[in-house]
């Protein structure tokens, strides 16, 4: 079963604005990471954020950690026509491996 | 290109056959993960190493499924009797940790299609 709730589900546009994602989970967490994925394609590696740290950021992409919540979100400022992915959260717990949200689908039109 | 690489990218097989996937990891990673994913969810974790060891196993793997690395550098991910039902992208991803944190890459995939 999937730990992470993300939101919304999908989310479309143009190019130049910011994107805003959302993850939710359910249990405590050593880490939370996002990726990204190409349709059809592998994952890559966005960011990491532990636990006891509540931003991060790494060019265009911020990321939020509130562990009282048991969420984070991910921004993608100024968008671009190639950021069109799917972005998900997966939470790393004690066992090491990784359990991933449900995803959001970005379209970033021209 | 030093990422991981699986092969093969796709494959097509009738139900009932038994069907072998191959993962090589980033070369200095000591572990390896097998993810499935099926059309607009997330990744779900199959197994992972830690060199030749199989620490953990999810109940998605059920008996037909296993997995092997044998020298603790490639995996083989085998699916016997195939289902409709195991039609999916099969992941595999490779870690080394970085202060005691496992950042893992991902592999292209394998997609399996059972007709």
């Amino acid at each position: 079963s999937q730990q992470g709730e993300e939101d919304p589900q999908a989310l479309s546009i143009q190019e130049g604005e910011n994107a805003t994602m959302n993850c939710s989970y359910k249990t405590s967490i050593n880490n939370l990471q996002w990726y990204r994925q190409n349709s059809g394609r592998g994952l890559v590696h966005l960011i990491l954020i532990r636990s006891n740290e509540r931003e991060k950021h790494s060019g265009r992409l911020r990321v939020t950690l509130d562990t009282s919540k048991k969420s984070s979100s991910l921004l993608i400022t100024a968008s671009r026509a190639a950021d069109t992915a799917s972005y998900f959260c997966a939470t790393e717990h004690n066992t090491d491996k990784l359990i991933f949200g449900t995803g959001t689908r970005l379209q970033v039109f021209p | 290109d030093t990422g991981v690489s699986q092969n093969p990218r796709h494959k097509i097989t009738k139900r009932g056959q038994n069907v072998t996937f191959r993962c090589d990891p980033i070369s200095e990673h000591n572990r390896l993960y097998w993810y499935r994913q099926t059309l607009g969810q997330g990744p779900e974790f199959l197994t992972y190493f830690q060199n030749e060891a199989q620490l953990e196993k999810s109940r998605l793997l059920s008996d037909r499924f296993s997995a092997e690395r044998p020298k603790g550098s490639f995996s083989t991910l085998e699916i016997q009797r195939t289902e409709q039902g195991d039609s999916a992208m099969y992941l595999c991803a490779s870690s080394y940790p970085n202060d005691r944190v496992y950042e893992q890459y991902f592999g292209p995939g394998t997609r399996l299609t059972v007709t």
